[in-house]
């Protein structure tokens, strides 16, 4: 148990759904992230915010919609996914130091999600 | 830009043998460094960090680390593998180079660890 824990565990949708991934954190802190987890691939950063402010997109399709309403809750919008973004998608927080970058990530167990 | 490398995307060991996973960085600024573990259906959890402290790092069950900047190394290392040691393990670097963002890490593309009875 890490402190952040997201829901749902599993989703399957069709590719015209919408659905949203759900992140929350009980730890107290000021920034959140959101990876997705492709097999073979290295974690990809999708998106981040700190206090509340998206600081950065890695180039991620708008089909993905983050939404960060306040600095314990961190959702991800879906909709008309493709095949190719089933994926385990993986929530993480930490508290970003003034001037450090050793601020360490907490994780949550990730949603495993499939598009058909 | 920084990048992480591991070298051997599965590694398998016998019970009670000496684990080593390696992982070689690059980065223009002083690195912070990070293992993390994955067993399977959980998210990632911190078996240890550098932070330009003691080049020698130990972490959660039993695991070390070593920092070598002659050769951006930072290899992971067990004396003696148990059976709950069998996951995947990832190697991070995090750093403030020129357009990054703080806090922000980068993954190597992880090494899955077997161990045999």
């Amino acid at each position: 148990e890490t402190g952040v824990t997201q829901t749902p565990r599993h989703l399957v949708m069709g590719m015209t759904n919408k659905k949203s991934l759900k992140c929350e954190q009980h730890l107290g802190h000021n920034a959140m992230y959101w990876y997705k987890q492709s097999a073979k691939k290295p974690l990809e950063l999708m998106f981040v915010y700190n206090f509340k402010e998206q600081t950065e997109n890695n180039s991620v399709p708008s089909r993905f919609s983050p939404e960060c309403p306040n600095s314990s809750h961190l959702f991800l919008h879906l909709h008309t996914l493709q095949p190719e973004d089933s994926a385990l998608y993986l929530c993480a927080s930490s508290q970003v130091q003034a001037s450090e970058s050793t601020d360490t990530q907490y994780f949550g167990p990730g949603t495993r999600l499939t598009v058909l | 830009a920084q990048s992480v490398t591991q070298l051997g995307s599965h590694v398998s060991v016998s019970e009670g043998a000496l684990v080593l996973l390696r992982c070689n960085y690059s980065s223009s600024v002083p690195p912070y460094l990070f293992w993390y573990v994955q067993y399977p259906n959980q998210g990632l959890q911190l078996l240890l960090k550098y932070t330009s402290a003691a080049t020698l790092v130990k972490g959660i069950n039993g695991f070390e680390a070593e920092f070598k900047k002659s050769e951006t190394s930072f290899h992971l290392t067990k004396p003696s593998a148990h059976m709950s040691d069998a996951a995947e393990y990832f190697c991070a670097v995090s750093g403030l180079e020129d357009g990054g963002s703080q806090g922000n890490l980068i993954f190597g593309k992880g090494t899955k660890l077997s161990v045999k009875p």
